[in-house]
């Protein structure tokens, strides 16, 4: 079956770090980009990071820019999200989703909750 | 990085169609075919509906239909069911970088 299941969410303190998971199954990992995605709660869907199939190139929105890295181990057909200096604005369920463009197949996203 | 521009809400009755909006600019929508647009029920994940600007993947309705011109992008849904209140998001991507409109809800009287 063509997956996507996230895991790794999790209650944490500001200033704390967390580190996401997301296991890919039924299509070829290193074949794609691949893109975290997430969602404050009651708020719009929000771009945050992907990375290429090699892992080579990778990419961030601002609010995250050396805070956040992404990075994927293609053995394992999976993609992380590490999480470091963590702010009450990066409440929000995380979704990650298979290639940039297309966005075609979504996880059903981990609960990230940060406490002050 | 800002969002896309997307109404807050829209409306329609079963059977009607609605069209749902997504300004952008020159740099973003206006320079790529790379718009997708997504739909949302509470408490799920979204779902693909439209890529690059007019393309349905396979088992999505042609109800479900894109366009594009100049810098905005538009989802146009005909024969409005009740299955279809949900939020609707756009997206861009725009090379380095992925962009969401701020979603519109989608309400069926």
């Amino acid at each position: 079956e063509v997956q996507l299941v996230e895991s790794g969410g999790d209650l944490v303190q500001s200033g704390g770090s967390l580190r996401l998971s997301c296991a890919a199954s039924g299509f070829t990992f290193s074949s794609y980009a691949m893109s975290w995605v997430r969602q404050a709660p009651g708020k719009g869907l929000e771009w945050v990071s992907d990375v290429s199939g090699s892992g080579d190139n990778t990419y961030y929105t601002d609010s995250v820019k050396g805070r956040f890295t992404i990075s994927r181990d293609n053995s394992k057909s999976t993609l992380y999200l590490q999480m470091n200096s963590l702010r009450g604005e990066d409440t929000a369920v995380y979704y990650c989703a298979k290639d940039v463009r297309y966005l075609d197949l979504w996880g059903r996203g981990t609960l990230v909750t940060v406490s002050s | 990085q800002s969002a896309l521009t997307q109404p807050r809400s829209v409306s329609g009755s079963p059977g009607q169609s609605v069209t749902i909006s997504c300004a952008g600019i020159s740099s973003d929508v206006g320079s790529y075919n790379f718009v997708s647009w997504f739909q949302q029920h509470p408490g799920k994940a979204p779902k693909l509906l439209i890529y690059d600007v007019t393309k349905r993947p396979s088992g999505v309705p042609d109800r479900f239909s894109g366009s594009k011109s100049g810098n905005t992008a538009s989802l146009t849904i005909s024969g409005l069911q009740a299955e279809d209140e949900a939020d609707y998001y756009c997206y861009s991507y725009a090379g380095r970088s992925g962009m969401f409109g701020g979603g519109t809800k989608l309400t069926v009287l």
